[in-house]
């Protein structure tokens, strides 16, 4: 069964250092997502990208974060300059064109930032 | 943000028994229901899902059930297996188009299920 791969499964950071979280989504899929989840907290939305450009974005995805699709199969979510409430679970998800309610997430990347 | 929300942290059920999940949510624009299961160290798992045009969807052992008037849907198990025993969110999205993949979630209610 085809499914999302999400890497690294965990990173350690320092503040203020860059990260870059890396998604293969499934091949066929159009729409891509990240959410993350604070430890105690809900699963919250940050963006969608469809058609290589940021669809809807919350307001916690601000100017510190971006997202792109470098080369047809890869979907990553950087964050330029860490902070210790960057500290989560993100999760990547996507879906086909058609809305059938599905959004397959993958296992997710746990981010620390000391 | 309190717009979906699952007012049970937890569940407890024995085996063989219905579990039944609740969820409420605020927001008139939703119109499209789903229900994730998670297991620790795993992302969501999709359950079911619902439109707002219908009352009730069932999979299996799944139904889901909606009720508009009062904003409020809930999913139903049974019979509960102790395989079951996860964290269930509650999720919703609507307003179609590129914005139906923005789901809201709740709080999410642990379930667990007893041989």
């Amino acid at each position: 069964e085809p499914e999302v791969t999400q890497t690294p499964s965990h990173q350690v950071t320092q503040m203020g250092q860059e990260v870059i979280l890396r998604c293969v989504p499934i091949s066929n899929h159009l729409y891509f997502y990240w959410y993350r989840q604070i430890l105690g907290q809900k699963v919250e939305f940050l963006v969608s990208f469809y058609n290589n450009e940021i669809s809807e974005k919350s307001e916690i995805f601000d100017d510190q974060f971006s997202v792109e699709r470098p080369d047809g199969s890869n979907f990553t979510l950087k964050i330029r300059s860490t902070k210790l409430e960057d500290s989560a679970m993100y999760f990547c998800a996507s879906r086909t064109d058609s809305y059938t309610g599905e959004l397959f997430f993958g296992e997710g990347s746990r981010l620390t930032v000391l | 943000d309190q717009q979906v929300k699952q007012n049970s942290p937890s569940l407890s059920v024995q085996e063989g028994r219905i579990s039944i999940l609740n969820c409420d949510y605020t927001n008139s624009m939703f119109d499209y229901f789903l229900w994730y299961k998670k297991y620790p160290a795993e992302g969501p798992t999709f359950l079911i899902s619902i439109s707002s045009i219908k009352d009730k969807n069932e999979d299996g052992r799944f139904t889901v059930f909606l009720n508009k008037s009062a904003k409020h849907l809930s999913l139903h198990i049974v019979p509960s297996q102790p395989g079951d025993s996860a964290v269930y969110f509650c999720a919703a999205t609507g307003a179609g188009g590129t914005s139906y993949g923005k789901l809201t979630f709740g709080q999410g209610t642990i379930l667990t299920v007893h041989p």
